[in-house]
């Protein structure tokens, strides 16, 4: 299985500012995704990370919001931008290889907005 | 859209009880995933499903794939106070489609 890493693991955030949160994995994987859980909640995909190209949102998620990157195959970053209570959530990084059709998920970050 | 129906919402276990949570789906599943989240964790992958009928174990974890591919089941037996948490199924309708997740079945020790 792959190991994830995410940075930072929690924060806590003024209204109206952006957090970036990164994610690292030890070897190259076909896809990366970025899922939201609310708290209490089960998880929702934010969106695919497309290698050089511009992510894939679900509906409801928007690139203003939600930027992405994801520079190489093992490396993507996600932004909260403008962020309001509302956001506080965990954001997890997840990947996923096309080989074995298993998907693995980051420790999370916590973010709490204030 | 898709429905992952995930019950228990809630379970209380006792120790050496066995355990059994289900989902059900609208739609047809060509994989099935079974994840634990522990508080402050990200979701661990516990097992996966490729094939109808399929029945898959992980130590005292067995998960089967249903016939019509539109449900799974996840037991644990004789269980253990490090079993309490979140189960969460998945389900993929194709490879490479995003995954769907249940709702989440949260086992909890009887007091």
């Amino acid at each position: 299985s792959a190991v994830i890493s995410q940075k930072p693991s929690r924060d806590i955030c003024q209204r109206g500012t952006s957090l970036t949160i990164q994610c690292q994995v030890d070897s190259q994987v076909t896809m990366m995704f970025w899922y939201r859980q609310q708290p209490g909640q089960s998880l929702t995909l934010i969106a695919t990370a497309n290698q050089g190209s511009e992510a894939t949102y679900e509906s409801g998620f928007v690139i203003d919001k939600f930027p992405i990157s994801r520079p190489n195959l093992t490396f993507s970053t996600l932004t909260v931008s403008n962020m309001s209570p509302e956001d506080s959530s965990i954001y997890l990084c997840s990947v996923a290889s096309a080989s074995t059709d298993t998907q693995y998920f980051g420790p999370g970050t916590r973010l709490t907005v204030l | 859209g898709q429905q992952l129906n995930q019950s228990p919402q809630s379970m209380f276990i006792q120790e050496g009880e066995d355990v059994s949570m289900n989902c059900t789906s609208s739609s047809i599943f060509n994989t099935w995933l079974w994840y634990k989240q522990d508080p402050g964790e990200g979701p661990v992958l516990l097992i996966a499903l490729y094939k109808a009928g399929e029945l898959t174990s992980n130590g005292r974890l067995t998960a089967q794939f249903g016939i019509t591919r539109k449900d799974s089941f996840l037991n644990i037996s004789a269980s253990i106070p490090s079993d309490v948490g979140i189960y969460f199924c998945a389900g993929r309708e194709a490879a490479g489609n995003k995954l769907t997740f249940g709702g989440g079945t949260r086992v909890l020790v009887k007091p």
